[in-house]
């Protein structure tokens, strides 16, 4: 089974400021981890993944994220906020191999300030 | 990647009848899924969905209340059925992609009035 915690359901930043979202997930095996973006009234985008191999990860937008197995973390992170990334960021997990159920963490709502 | 086309974006419904939502994906794929969205929540697995099979469903969700159907490899209904205000929800279609990352379809904006 695994599960994701979000830590924060609400981050706001200065624009140009450092983003960070914070991920811990849980699984009974290797996991592969992902983070998603949703603006208002639209569908999931995927940002970025992690399935096997390098541990920091780079996804559109400028976003990227480490997979930190000692943590059983993917925070993810931007060096420099935009207006544009203020939306909802969902983590989410799933196990390898044929199980494709993805189990998502409760969002963080970035607010970016000018 | 695959695109999937979600219809109806958003629909305001009364209580007591039933929706359909339909999904197209524009290349085959095995598998569907169909997440709800409640507000203000993350998201939460309905059933997955393959073609030629009985969908399965998570716990909690039942085929009497979201009938699927998956008639070939690039598209599947679901119903919400017997409407009541607590389905007012976002219900998205899903599949996979290359080493699992799945993409979703625009959403459905259910509000049951």
């Amino acid at each position: 089974a695994q599960s994701v915690t979000q830590l924060g359901s609400h981050v706001s930043v200065s624009e140009g400021a450092l983003v960070l979202l914070r991920c811990n997930y849980s699984s009974s095996v290797p996991p592969y981890l992902f983070w998603y973006v949703q603006y208002p009234n639209q569908g999931l985008q995927l940002l970025l993944k992690y399935t096997t191999g390098a541990t920091l990860v780079k996804g559109i937008n400028g976003f990227e994220a480490e997979f930190k197995k000692s943590e059983t973390s993917f925070h993810l992170t931007k060096p420099s906020a935009h207006m544009s990334d203020a939306a909802e960021y969902f983590c989410a997990v799933r196990g390898g191999g044929s199980n494709y159920k993805l189990t998502f963490g409760k969002g963080t709502l970035l607010t970016v300030n000018p | 990647s695959a695109v999937i086309s979600q219809k109806p974006s958003r629909d305001i419904c009364q209580r007591g009848t039933s929706l359909t939502i339909q999904c197209q994906v524009d290349s085959q794929v095995t598998m569907m899924f169909w997440y709800r969205q409640q507000p203000g929540q993350s998201l939460t697995l309905i059933a997955t969905a393959n073609q030629g099979s009985e969908a399965t469903y998570e716990s909690g969700f039942v085929i009497d209340k979201f009938p699927i159907s998956r008639p070939n490899l690039t598209f599947s209904t679901l119903t919400v059925s017997n409407m009541s205000p607590e389905d007012s929800s976002i219900y998205l279609c899903s599949s996979t992609a290359g080493q699992g990352a799945a993409f979703f379809g625009q959403g459905t904006r259910l509000t049951v009035v």
